[in-house]
């Protein structure tokens, strides 16, 4: 079954640092493209970060650009997302999607509380 | 910034048509794709490349598109249609942007 699996959040301080990671499975990770996308409780969805197959290319939305950084192993089948500095506004589950006509496969998300 | 925007919520009787719409100069230029999301669950992928239905999304859903505006029309509507949709599309600078949602209302 493919599958994407978010782990590694929790409640954390302002300031305070955080490694995300989603582990895939199912399918070959490393030809897609990956990205994070976060909901803030009660609101809509965010586009957070992408990173290419080979992480040729990265990209980030401004609200995080400079506190997270993205990255992946395609020997482990990981995404992960690097945060720091993390501020009030930063709590929302953080989905991790895959990148294929569309965001095809989504995991089922990890909640951030910055608080 | 850019920015698409829907309405916020639709309301639509069983077996009624639903359409919900998505503006932005974006779109002139992008693809939308259209995301379904239900409480507490993750969002699903029910439309791509304006028009495309993936596999398994059942084909009372359809897209279309006209300049500035992308439409998800869906036909039929049935209680499992309840549910939050948002477009989203490709922007400049390798980012994307997501549609303010939509909340479809099966009466």
């Amino acid at each position: 079954e493919v599958q994407l699996v978010e782990s590694g959040g929790g409640l954390v301080k302002p300031g305070d640092s955080l490694r995300l990671s989603c582990a895939a499975f199912g399918f070959t990770f490393s030809p897609y493209g990956m990205n994070w996308v976060r909901q803030a409780p009660g609101k809509g969805l965010e586009w957070v970060s992408t990173i290419g197959p080979s992480s040729g290319y990265i990209f980030y939305a401004d609200s995080v650009k400079g506190r997270f950084t993205i990255s992946r192993d395609n020997a482990k089948n990981v995404v992960y997302l690097e945060m720091q500095t993390l501020r009030v506004e930063d709590t929302a589950v953080y989905y991790c999607t895959r990148e294929a006509e569309g965001m095809d496969v989504w995991g089922q998300g990890t909640m951030v509380t910055v608080s | 910034s850019h920015e698409l925007t829907q309405p916020p919520s639709v309301s639509v009787s069983p077996g009624q048509t639903a359409k919900i719409t998505c503006s932005g100069d974006v779109l002139t230029k992008q693809y939308a794709y259209w995301y379904q999301q239900k409480p507490g669950q993750a969002p699903i992928l029910v439309m791509f490349k304006d028009t495309e239905r993936p596999s398994g999304i059942p084909e009372r859903f359809s897209g279309s598109t006209s300049g500035t505006t992308v439409t998800l029309t869906i036909s039929g509507v049935q209680a499992d249609d309840d549910a939050d949709y948002f477009c989203q599309a490709s922007a400049p600078g390798g980012s994307y942007v997501f549609g303010t949602g939509t909340k479809v209302n099966v009466l």
